[in-house]
């Protein structure tokens, strides 16, 4: 079974770019969440999806960062400005009951 | 809001011993209790999770158990291998639908031979 895409791994770009980030889950799982895990720290939810409506995004900065989920199934981050404390991995993650699969996450780097 | 805590943040043990870690949930409403294990540079991974109706549960080496009452639950790995050196993240579940996850700051776990 193929697990979740990412993409890109890394990027570097410096502060106020913009940056976008690709996500692909686990085909068939309704809900879908952006993680941002900074270095030495847990994930931390920015935003969960079901199918293509937003359930839960408190924690997204949103004067800066926005998701989409077109279709219900991909989906892509988007930071516009960036600053230098969003250096860290984006995880994105999908689910289909409670068991939530991570991807292997897109590093962003900031300076 | 709600809150996960995790120690000890980071723990060394020789190989062959046990190892805990303790989490406590501030969520009353949480259901769902996973651990996730993260080597350096790649995803976390499940290793082990329970749900609110049961007290422990047991995979070879590895087992958790739940306080519901005590809102704790617990990760214990038994005749650690050099190979479980790893960061361990406790989460609970949140949010309306109990779907998401709030993380512990992980333990780092490191095992010597």
């Amino acid at each position: 079974e193929a697990g979740v895409a990412q993409s890109p791994r890394y990027k570097i770009i410096e502060k106020r770019q913009s940056v976008a980030f690709w996500c692909n889950p686990i085909s068939g799982h309704a809900t879908l969440y952006w993680y941002q895990q900074i270095l030495g720290q847990g994930p931390k939810l920015l935003i969960q999806f079901q199918n293509n409506g937003v359930v839960d995004d408190s924690q997204l900065p949103k004067d800066r960062f926005s998701a989409e989920r077109l279709k219900g199934v991909d989906s892509t981050l988007k930071i516009q400005p960036a600053k230098l404390e969003d250096s860290a991995v984006y995880l994105c993650a999908s689910s289909l009951s409670n068991t939530i699969y991570f991807g292997e996450g897109s590093w962003l780097t900031v300076v | 809001g709600e809150n996960v805590e995790q120690h000890p943040s980071t723990l060394s043990v020789q190989e062959g011993d046990s190892a805990v870690i303790k989490c406590t949930y501030s969520d009353s409403a949480s259901n769902y209790f996973p651990w996730y294990k993260q080597e350096l540079g790649k995803r976390p991974q499940l290793i082990i999770d329970i749900r609110s109706n049961v007290g422990e549960k047991k995979d070879q080496r590895i087992a958790v158990t739940l306080n519901k009452t005590a809102k704790h639950f617990s990760l214990h790995i038994t005749e650690t291998q050099p190979e479980d050196s790893a960061v361990y993240f406790c989460a609970a579940s949140i949010g309306q639908a109990g779907t998401a996850l709030i993380f512990g700051k992980g333990t780092t776990l490191s095992v010597s031979s």
